[in-house]
């Protein structure tokens, strides 16, 4: 069973500084690890992923790390910006279909 | 390149009725997805639809819904006889073929459905 967790429900940050998100997964048998970021009353958005073959993506203010070992994927922002305020999802990839948690709330205050 | 479009964006329907969502893929784009999302909670995986087929409704209650997506027009995710605990955000979400094993999905910005 392919599960990832995101122990934090919640995270606040100061604008300019580094937002980090984690999450830690059961299993490695995933070719990608993906983000997607949800605002209200919108449907989630694609947002960076990394292949498993790779410890590093970066993508402007946005890098994903990941570690195989420790079996734990990463998301840093920075400098975050209060349109970074989101719900941050590091959904599994099941078979055939994307598995979504319950996420980490962002909240960027100036 | 039209997004992923999804209608109605907001439904209210009285217990027993029947709900009816449609979603539009991008253009290009044979898969698509639909996901709920109750309030106060997580999105939960219902389908996946290819034209005319669905690969996978392991998260599709087994009464009262119903999905399709035929060779002209929109996928149909409906409901009959809908009960409250049917008011839930329904996402829909599509990918072309060459992507669908890397998990990068296009949603729609969602129907709201209300049972009162």
């Amino acid at each position: 069973d392919q599960q990832v967790k995101q122990n934090s429900p919640s995270l606040s940050v100061q604008e300019g500084r580094i937002s980090i998100l984690n999450c830690d997964y059961t299993n490695s048998m995933f070719d990608y690890f993906l983000w997607y970021k949800k605002y209200p009353a919108e449907g989630p958005t694609f947002l960076i992923s990394i292949s498993s073959i790779k410890d590093k993506n970066e993508d402007g203010r946005f890098t994903v790390f990941l570690n195989k070992s420790a079996k734990h994927l990463s998301l840093h922002i920075v400098p975050s910006q209060p349109g970074d305020s989101a719900v941050y999802f590091c959904p599994t990839y099941n078979t055939d279909k994307l598995i979504f948690g319950t996420g980490t709330r962002l909240q960027v205050f100036p | 390149n039209a997004g992923v479009m999804q209608n109605p964006r907001h439904l209210v329907r009285r217990r027993g009725q029947e709900a009816r969502l449609r979603c539009s893929p991008m253009k290009g784009h044979s898969h698509v997805y639909w996901y709920r999302q109750p309030p106060e909670e997580g999105l939960k995986f219902m389908v996946y639809l290819q034209k005319e087929n669905i690969i996978d409704e392991s998260g599709m209650p087994k009464e009262r819904f119903s999905a399709e997506f035929p060779k002209e027009g929109p996928s149909i995710l409906r409901i009959q006889q809908v009960v409250r605990g049917d008011s839930a955000a329904y996402f829909c979400a599509s990918s072309p073929p060459n992507r669908v094993n890397t998990g990068e999905l296009f949603f729609g910005e969602g129907s709201r459905l209300t049972v009162l």
